[in-house]
């Protein structure tokens, strides 16, 4: 069993939808919680990242961390084209570890 | 800041062939990470630096793979005797700086490695 599940969709909505992104995760000793976006043939770009369990809002991003559950979520509002990327779920014991990457959800923002 | 730098952007090689990666970190970071990712997955972890010590290596990193970062600036992943299997995307990561004490792990663009 992997450490980080993440469905790897292909996840395709409309534009200006909501978009609800998940991942599980089996180590009770992860404190980091960060979510990644990466376009075609490039490197991962941060988006945000949060400690321990609660919710941050970034614009139209919102973290969610519930360690009761081991469940992670990245919420896209009103979602745009230009959203359209494969987004990673990461998390590390703390932020100088080795981060633990899921293996990705492609999503696809249809115009 | 420029950002993390990574070179080449491509590499095709010829198995048992070596093949040497340059990463420059965001200027002042302590910390440099590489990880390697194939296609459909996450990256995966390969070994970490802070400074010039060598702190940690996955088991992933087999004999053939060597990480250096001599002066704690640039770091080299040397990989030798390439096989098939070593195809993949090699990303770099810094992060730390020590002016704000900010860790976020930023990466670069990545070198695509493929053996034929």
């Amino acid at each position: 069993q992997k450490e980080v599940e993440q469905d790897p969709g292909p996840l395709s909505v409309p534009e200006g939808a909501i978009v609800s992104l998940n991942c599980t995760y089996s180590n009770s000793a992860f404190q980091y919680f960060m979510w990644y976006r990466q376009y075609s043939r490039k490197g991962p770009e941060l988006l945000m990242y949060t400690y321990s369990s609660g919710n941050k809002e970034d614009g139209r991003f919102t973290a969610q961390v519930d360690k009761s559950s081991k469940y992670i979520s990245l919420f896209i509002r009103d979602s745009q084209p230009s959203d359209s990327a494969t987004y990673l779920c990461a998390m590390a014991r703390d932020s100088a570890s080795k981060i633990i990457f899921g293996s990705g959800t492609r999503l696809s923002i249809r115009p | 800041d420029t950002g993390v730098s990574q070179d080449p952007r491509h590499k095709i090689t010829k198995r048992g062939q070596n093949v040497t990666f340059r990463c420059d970190p965001i200027s002042e970071h302590n910390r440099l990470y590489w990880y390697r990712q194939t296609l459909g997955q996450g990256p995966e972890f390969l070994t970490y630096f802070q400074n010039e010590a060598q702190l940690e290596k996955s088991r992933l990193l087999s004999d053939r793979f060597s990480a250096e970062r001599p002066k704690g600036s640039f770091s080299t992943l040397e990989i030798q005797r390439t096989e098939q299997g070593d195809s993949a995307m090699y990303l770099c990561a810094s992060s730390l700086d020590p002016r704000t004490g900010a860790d976020t792990q930023y990466f670069g663009p990545g070198t695509r490695l493929t053996v034929l």
